[in-house]
């Protein structure tokens, strides 16, 4: 399986803009990319997925690179309540397998 | 909203006890997983059914854990015997065909 690698950590502060990285250099020509994020005590929750182009949703954005060895979820405007761990994961198929990592772990500041 | 349910949402036990949490996963969605979540860490997939039939199921620790999905509708997930490692959290999720996977609030495991 492809790996991903993300900072372990990340601050924001409310109503500012958060880009969160992820290196995926292994990523082979048909995996997807996918942001889960998991708040508090809760299973992870879908944001959005892409294959080559940036993709928008209501969530976040999702700008991938040319090469596709990089991406990063953009949030347009923190909340408070986007304080989770972000979780950026590659598979094979749209969403065959999903082998998470140790994530993003992102402080929202009011 | 459709949800992913999963019961208990928590459970203790001794260990060396038999423990088993259920899974009902959205109407409609063939794809069903289980993960298991250690403190700190991202989810570890322990099983994934399409239908009845596994189709991974390459990290189960098959001596004590079994998975069952006997109608392909709900699931069950067993350990027996408990150990002390086992305490996690333990999370269902489901999907249809190639869309997104939808969690369950998981059942929080405490073996003492």
């Amino acid at each position: 399986d492809a790996k991903t690698t993300q900072p372990n950590s990340m601050e924001s502060n409310e109503e500012e803009p958060v880009h969160l990285p992820c290196n995926h250099s292994t990523i082979s020509g048909t995996d997807y990319i996918h942001w889960y994020r998991q708040l508090p005590s809760q299973g992870p929750e879908y944001v959005i997925h892409g294959l080559t182009s940036n993709v928008n949703n209501r969530m976040a954005s999702l700008a991938i690179a040319e090469d596709r060895k990089s991406s990063t979820l953009i949030l347009h405007r923190a909340t408070l309540r986007d304080a989770a761990v972000y979780y950026c994961i590659l598979s094979l198929l749209n969403t065959d397998k999903l082998i998470f990592g140790t994530g993003t772990r992102l402080q929202v500041f009011p | 909203e459709a949800e992913v349910a999963q019961s208990p949402r928590y459970k203790i036990t001794e260990k060396s006890q038999a423990v088993a949490f259920w899974c009902d996963p959205i109407s409609g969605h063939a794809t069903l997983y289980w993960y298991r979540q250690i403190l700190g860490q991202g989810p570890e997939l322990l099983v994934q059914f399409q239908d009845e039939s596994v189709v991974d199921d390459s990290q189960l620790p098959k001596d004590r854990f079994s998975a069952e999905r006997l109608k392909g509708v709900d699931s069950t997930l067993k350990i027996q015997p408990a150990e002390l490692g086992d305490s996690a959290m333990y999370l269902c999720a489901s999907s249809f065909l190639d869309t997104e996977a939808f969690f369950g609030q998981g059942t929080r495991l405490t073996v003492v």
